[in-house]
């Protein structure tokens, strides 16, 4: 089974740009995390998508936005971008059957997109 | 203060020597995982548990949830065993998509 893949692996944006990642989950898994991850804020925890809604959030600014398609692929979006904002996004897939606020089952994640804004 | 303290931040031994990293966690619980990060950035789940002991070859992870503590021990460490070791939450209420991580600690094994 393939696993949780993200495209792309690096880019670079200047100041005031959008940026948008792609992020497709292990086959069957329908719940997306995405994470930031800078140096100085460590790993935090964005969004969180399930059956293309928006199940929880953390604490980041409306700048940051997310959506997931019918077949469990996730995308985030930055708009006008901050140096600030230089960092990996990681994201990743977790087996939730739904019904209930998340899954119990282990989080399988991608290998990263890092962002870097000049 | 952050929620899931970790130490030490680095720590550098031999190779064979028995390692041992500590997190304390600050809020309710409904499970508690240890993280590894390699070098370019990928992040592997190691564990996963809520209560007792856990172990997989040469790693092992215990929780005490009443001290709100975890350990990772890691047995006849290897330097393939360098990487960053996160410890991370899945606060009351929450599943695993929603984690708060602990600052992680740099584990450099030198042969």
């Amino acid at each position: 089974k393939a696993g949780v893949t993200q495209t792309p692996r690096y880019l670079i944006k200047t100041r005031g740009q959008q940026v948008t990642l792609s992020c497709s989950p292990i086959s069957g898994h329908r719940s997306v995390s995405w994470y930031q991850q800078t140096p100085g804020q460590g790993l935090q925890f964005l969004f969180e998508y399930f059956s293309e809604t928006q199940r929880n959030k953390g604490n980041f600014p409306g700048r940051f936005s997310g959506r997931q398609f019918s077949n469990s692929r996730s995308e985030m979006n930055v708009s006008t971008l901050e140096l600030g904002d230089s960092a990996l996004y990681l994201c990743a897939s977790t087996y939730d059957i739904g019904g209930g606020v998340g899954s119990y089952n282990e989080q399988f994640f991608g290998p990263g997109t890092r962002l870097t804004v000049l | 203060k952050n929620e899931v303290e970790q130490s030490p931040q680095n720590l550098t031994a031999q190779e064979g020597e028995f390692i041992t990293i500590n997190c304390s966690y600050s809020v309710g619980i409904s499970a508690l995982h240890w993280l590894q990060q390699h070098p370019g950035g990928g992040i592997v789940s190691l564990f996963m548990l809520s209560s007792g002991k856990k172990k997989h070859g040469r790693l092992i992870a215990t929780i005490n949830i009443q001290e709100k503590h975890s350990s990772l021990h890691i047995t006849a460490s290897h330097p393939r065993d360098s990487a960053v070791y996160i410890c991370a939450v899945s606060p009351t209420n929450f599943g695993n998509e929603k984690l708060t991580f602990g600052t992680g600690t740099r584990l450099t094994i030198i042969p």
